[in-house]
Order: C-alpha cells, then structure tokens, then sequence
C-alpha cells in the first residue's frame, strides 16, 4: 500500500523569502510522484511531476522539487515566494504513470506574509 | 482552465436522501477518476472508470456508485447520504495507456449534507 505524509500543516513565510514543502511517501513499488496547489475554492491544479529521468523536477510558477529516493521524499521548494503562492499544496504519489488513481497527503496550507 | 467540467457547482441534500453528481471530461480523455475532500483533508480516491466500467475503487461503501457514458463523462451517485459525506467531491480526468500525461481535475461539486 502507499501512503503520503506531509509533515508540516502550515507553513507561514514572509514574502520573498525561500520556502520548503516537505513530502515523504511508502510504497511497496515504484511510484509516480506529484505536487498539486489548490487555490481557494477551486479545484486541482498540477505544479509539478516525477516519472523518472532527472532527479530534480521543474514545475511552474517557479517551483522545483526533489526526488529522493533513499529518503523516499520529494520536497517541495521555491527560492523567493509571493502573496500569489498563498494556497494549499498537496503531495501525491501514483502507480500509474497517467496519474488516474492517487494517493494524496493531507496538504500543507502556505502563508505568506508581506 | 482545464476542460473538465463539474455541475453542480453547489448543492444541500438532507440527511437519507440520494445524490448525483456530474462530470465532463477533457477531451479525448477516457478514463475518470472521483475523490472526496472533506474539509481541512486531501482528497480520498473513490472510484476510477474507464471504457465504461469500474477499474479500481478506494475504501469507500457500496452507497457511492458511478457510471460512465459513452462520451466519456460521468455521475457519481451517493445514496442514504449522511452527514459526514459533506465535502467537495472532485472529478479527474485523464487518458490511459499513454506515459507522462497527467490527471486534469474540475472545479468540483461543494455538497452539504443537514
């Protein structure tokens, strides 16, 4: 079975300042790993994705990640966030590559203060 | 936007009775996936369709049911609805059998049970 922790609930950070989401997850096989935002009162919107190839994953809005496969983590960073990036942001893990069943972690709501 | 349409947008149903929910998937995708988010959690894998039958459910009772038409849309329907199914009940979309793509989510349907 797999399973997703986001280890912080709540991330507070003064704008412009960098900013690092934590992710670890549990699988008994290779997994597909995913970052999602949710903007209030809106649905899922994808940041970013690790299939396979490079480690370190590029996503938008300027955000990046890491997989870390001895650690089974991918964090999730930004250098210099903006109030724009107030959201919640869920980590995700799949065992299928079109990502149609997935496994989510119960979110990280990230504040930033100006 | 990401071409997966959820309706209604809203709705309160009371406690006993049955719902359904709809969803419009992108296209030229065919398979749907539906999750529940309840308030304050990630969202929890119901059940995923494609080509028209159940392909994998989550641990969710036989109260919640689907269907897939045709056209690649859906309903999920939730019977003897009780208090705890208030959440937001999201649609994803994607197109199976194909590497690197990824699910598009919907809006999603704000359902409050009293």
């Amino acid at each position: 079975a797999q399973s997703v922790t986001q280890l912080d609930s709540q991330v507070p950070v003064f704008e412009e300042a960098p900013v690092e989401l934590r992710c670890n997850y549990s699988s008994s096989v290779s997994v597909y790993l995913f970052w999602y935002v949710q903007y209030p009162n809106q649905g899922l919107q994808l940041l970013l994705k690790y299939l396979s190839g490079s480690t370190l994953v590029k996503g938008i809005n300027g955000f990046e990640a890491e997989f870390n496969k001895s650690q089974t983590s991918f964090h999730l960073r930004k250098p210099s966030v903006h109030i724009s990036d107030t959201a919640e942001y869920f980590c995700a893990v799949s065992e299928d590559s079109s990502a149609s069943k997935i496994i989510f972690g119960s979110g990280t709501r990230l504040s930033i203060r100006p | 936007e990401t071409g997966v349409t959820q309706s209604p947008t809203h709705l309160i149903k009371t406690r006993g009775q049955q719902v359904t929910l709809r969803c419009s998937s992108q296209s030229g995708h065919n398979t749907v996936s539906w999750y529940q988010q309840a308030l304050g959690q990630g969202p929890q894998f119901i059940f995923q369709y494609y080509r028209e039958e159940e392909n994998g459910r989550g641990n969710f009772p036989p109260r919640f049911s689907g269907l897939q038409f045709p056209n690649y849309s859906s309903e999920l329907n939730v019977n003897a609805l009780e208090l705890d199914d208030s959440a937001l009940y999201l649609c994803a979309s994607s197109l199976a059998g194909v590497s690197a793509t990824e699910a598009f989510f919907g809006q999603g349907t704000r359902l409050t049970v009293v």
